[in-house]
């Protein structure tokens, strides 16, 4: 079946810094990709809809320069969270559907990278 | 607006016991329906969807339009079902996945 992989799986930094978390497609191309986050006990929220080689589209609410999305090959999205502080701190989750196969595919998740803030 | 509603925030009953967690949607349109599901520790899984109309693990959903339901349902729960699910809208095929809220169902032995 088709696979997402999300990497790193856990991040932990300093206030200040750029974390990039990336996305891939093992086994099928995506040329849209979506980015959840997820607070503890909450559901997921979505952030963006990355497209390859055109720019995000963010949803209401979310800062395009906070969080930079590039999709610049078929089966890799990156999300970086810039200047991140501890409010970030979160659960990132992206997504991908396999366009290969039509466009009545549902959504396969990877595992998550788990940010926190010091 | 989209919204995607799941008044249940725990749901828990015995092993055996009739399963039924809720959704109710309001979309312009025809929306997809997914169930998607979370086990402990595990990622995010596509349980089933409405075009499918088929069984997975026992459970099966019917769209019902004319109440904007799409409740999940299990005759005979057991414990391997203790986990995180998620109702999820589509607008149509190639837009992106809401999600409601979840249920947490908890199958007492």
């Amino acid at each position: 079946g088709a696979v997402v992989s999300q990497h790193p799986s856990r991040v932990i930094c300093k206030s200040g810094t750029s974390v990039k978390i990336e996305c891939r497609s093992l086994d099928f191309q995506a040329t849209t990709m979506f980015w959840y986050r997820q607070f503890p006990k909450q559901s997921l929220m979505l952030m963006a809809t990355s497209n390859e080689g055109s720019k995000a589209t963010y949803e209401q609410g979310v800062e395009k320069d906070k969080f930079l999305i590039n999709h610049a090959s078929l089966t890799l999205s990156t999300l970086t969270v810039t200047s991140a502080h501890p409010e970030d701190s979160s659960f990132y989750i992206c997504s991908a559907r396999d366009q290969g196969q039509g466009h009545n595919q549902p959504q396969h998740f990877g595992d998550g990278t788990r940010l926190s803030i010091l | 607006a989209q919204r995607v509603t799941q008044p249940e925030k725990l749901l828990s009953v015995f092993k055996g016991a009739p399963v039924e967690l809720k959704c109710n949607y309001s979309y312009s349109g025809s929306p997809e329906l997914f169930w998607y599901v979370q086990y402990s520790r595990q990622r995010l899984q596509l349980l089933l969807r409405h075009i499918s109309r088929e069984s997975i693990k026992g459970f099966t959903a019917d769209l019902n339009k004319g109440e904007t339901s799409f409740h999940l349902k299990k005759p005979f729960a057991q414990e391997e079902d203790s986990a995180m699910y998620y109702c999820a809208p589509r607008g149509s095929s190639a837009s992106k996945i809401i999600f409601g809220s979840g249920t947490r169902l908890s199958i007492r032995p």
